[in-house]
C-alpha cells in the first residue's frame, strides 16, 4: 500500500494569514503516461462528510475558493490556504488515487 | 445535484454483520465507482472498497476476505456487507461517488456504526 503521511498533525492560523499543510507518499503518484500527480485534498468540517477540494494535485473543484491551492509532483505536495478564513477550520486529508487500495493521509487539524 | 442518501443498523453485536445500502439520486450509476469509505471515531479516512454498475468490485485487501459490495440498477443503489465484525470496526461509513480516476466527488451524510455486546 502507498503510505500517505501528512504534517503537521494540527496548526493554528490567524484569521487572514497563510496555512501550509505538507503530504509526502511513499511512492511516486505522478503517472507517465498523463503526467498526472492522483492525489487530491479534501476538507472535513465537524460533523460533516469530506469534501473534495482539489485533485490532480492542483485542480480546484468547482465552486471550492481560490484562496486554496495544491501544489506538488511525485512524492511530495502541498495544500496552501492564503487567506484564512472562519469557515475553514477543519480537518484536511490527502488521499492518492495512483492505485489500490486508495489511501488517505492521517489528516491534519486547522484552527484559529 | 448528486445526492446520496444512506442507511443500516446503527448498533451490532460482535460476529454480526454489517449492511448499510447508498441510494444515488440526480445521476446514473454508469461512469463511475460508487465506493464505502469510513472513518473510526476521531481517526481518519479508510477506503473500503468501491463497484461499478456491471459489478465490478475492488477491495481493500485489509478487509477483503469480510466485505461485499453489491449493486442494484434497478433501484440505483448498492450496498455494503461487512461480516464477523468486532469492536474495531466501529466508525462513521460513508458511501461516495468516485470519478473513474479515482477522487471522491459526492458523499453521503454517514451512518455511525457501533459494534457492542
Amino acid at each position: 500500500d502507498i503510505v500517505m503521511t501528512q504534517s503537521p498533525d494540527s496548526l493554528a492560523v490567524s484569521l487572514g494569514e497563510r496555512a501550509t499543510i505538507n503530504c509526502k507518499s511513499s511512492q511516486s503518484v505522478l503517472y507517465s503516461s498523463n503526467n498526472e500527480n492522483y492525489l487530491a485534498w479534501y476538507q472535513q468540517q465537524p460533523g460533516q462528510p469530506p469534501k473534495l477540494l482539489i485533485y490532480w494535485a492542483s485542480t480546484r473543484e468547482s465552486g471550492v475558493p481560490d484562496r486554496f491551492s495544491g501544489s506538488g509532483s511525485g512524492t511530495d505536495f502541498t495544500l496552501t490556504i492564503s487567506s484564512l478564513q472562519a469557515e475553514d477550520v477543519a480537518v484536511y486529508y490527502c488521499q492518492q488515487y495512483y492505485t489500490s487500495p486508495r489511501t488517505f493521509g492521517q489528516g491534519t487539524k486547522v484552527e484559529i | 445535484q448528486v445526492q446520496l442518501q444512506q442507511w443500516g443498523a446503527g448498533l451490532l453485536k460482535p460476529s454480526e454483520t454489517l449492511s448499510l445500502t447508498c441510494a444515488v439520486y440526480g445521476g446514473s450509476l454508469s461512469g463511475h465507482y460508487w465506493s464505502w469509505i469510513r472513518q473510526p471515531p476521531g481517526r481518519g479516512l479508510e477506503w473500503i472498497g468501491e463497484i461499478d454498475q456491471s459489478g465490478r468490485t475492488n477491495y481493500n485487501p485489509s478487509l477483503k476476505s469480510r466485505v461485499t459490495i453489491s449493486v442494484d440498477t434497478s433501484k440505483n443503489q448498492f450496498s455494503l456487507r461487512l461480516t464477523s465484525v468486532t469492536a474495531a470496526d466501529t466508525a462513521m461509513y460513508y458511501c461516495a461517488r468516485v470519478s473513474v480516476f479515482g477522487m471522491a466527488t459526492y458523499w453521503g451524510q454517514g451512518t455511525l456504526v457501533a459494534v457492542s455486546s
